[in-house]
């Protein structure tokens, strides 16, 4: 059975742009969760999807946005990025809500903002 | 003051040596994890635990919920086992809420052979 997967795995963008990952999580998994990590702040939790309804956010500012499609995959946005949003994402799947499941992470997108 | 506190923060063991991560918490958990990240970004989840004990190969895990502690054992440590080991947790709130893992700083290990 295939892991879960992340695209794109790097991604290079400047200040002001806005960006969108994607997850793909393993077959049958219905839930994704998303994480940051960066070097100051360690992995910090972004949002957690469940059969396409967001059922936790974490302290994020608005700029940070998901979603989930009815096949699970689920993409999130970062708008008007800021230096500070230079980190690696990770996704991570579960067969259900993550509250009660180990979690399957993925390879991670390794985002530079110039 | 971080809400789960992980020691120590660096560890350096020589090759077949036993090792111990620690993982402390401030609150009530449902649930603590123990994960393991590569150089490169991977991350594996070890063990989920909400009491006792858990094993798998050279790996044990323990909780105690009362003294809200949990360790990470490595025996006969190997160079294949350098990475950073994270203690993550579940605190004990409502459904939703509770679905968001609080994660330590991590414990950066590096086994010599």
């Amino acid at each position: 059975k295939a892991g879960v997967t992340q695209t794109p795995r790097y991604l290079i963008k400047t200040r002001g742009q806005q960006v969108t990952l994607s997850c793909s999580p393993i077959s049958g998994h219905r839930s994704v969760s998303w994480y940051q990590q960066t070097p100051g702040q360690g992995l910090q939790f972004l949002f957690e999807y469940f059969s396409e309804t967001q059922r936790n956010k974490g302290n994020f500012p608005g700029r940070f946005s998901g979603r989930q499609f009815s096949n699970s995959r689920s993409e999130m946005n970062v708008s008007t990025l800021e230096l500070g949003d230079s980190a690696l994402y990770l996704c991570a799947s579960s067969l259900a809500p993550a509250s009660v499941e180990t979690q399957y992470f993925g390879p991670g997108t390794r985002l530079l903002v110039l | 003051k971080n809400e789960v506190e992980q020691s120590p923060q660096n560890l350096t063991a020589q090759e077949g040596e036993f090792i111990t991560i620690n993982c402390s918490y401030s609150v009530g958990i449902s649930a603590l994890h123990w994960l393991q990240q590569h150089p490169g970004g991977g991350i594996v989840s070890l063990f989920m635990l909400s009491s006792g004990k858990k094993k798998h190969g050279r790996l044990i895990a323990t909780i105690n919920i009362q003294e809200k502690h949990s360790s990470l054992h490595i025996t006969a440590s190997h160079p294949r086992d350098s990475a950073v080991y994270i203690c993550a947790v579940r605190f004990a709130m409502g459904e939703t809420s509770g679905s968001r893992l609080t994660f330590g700083e991590g414990t950066q290990l590096t086994v010599n052979p």
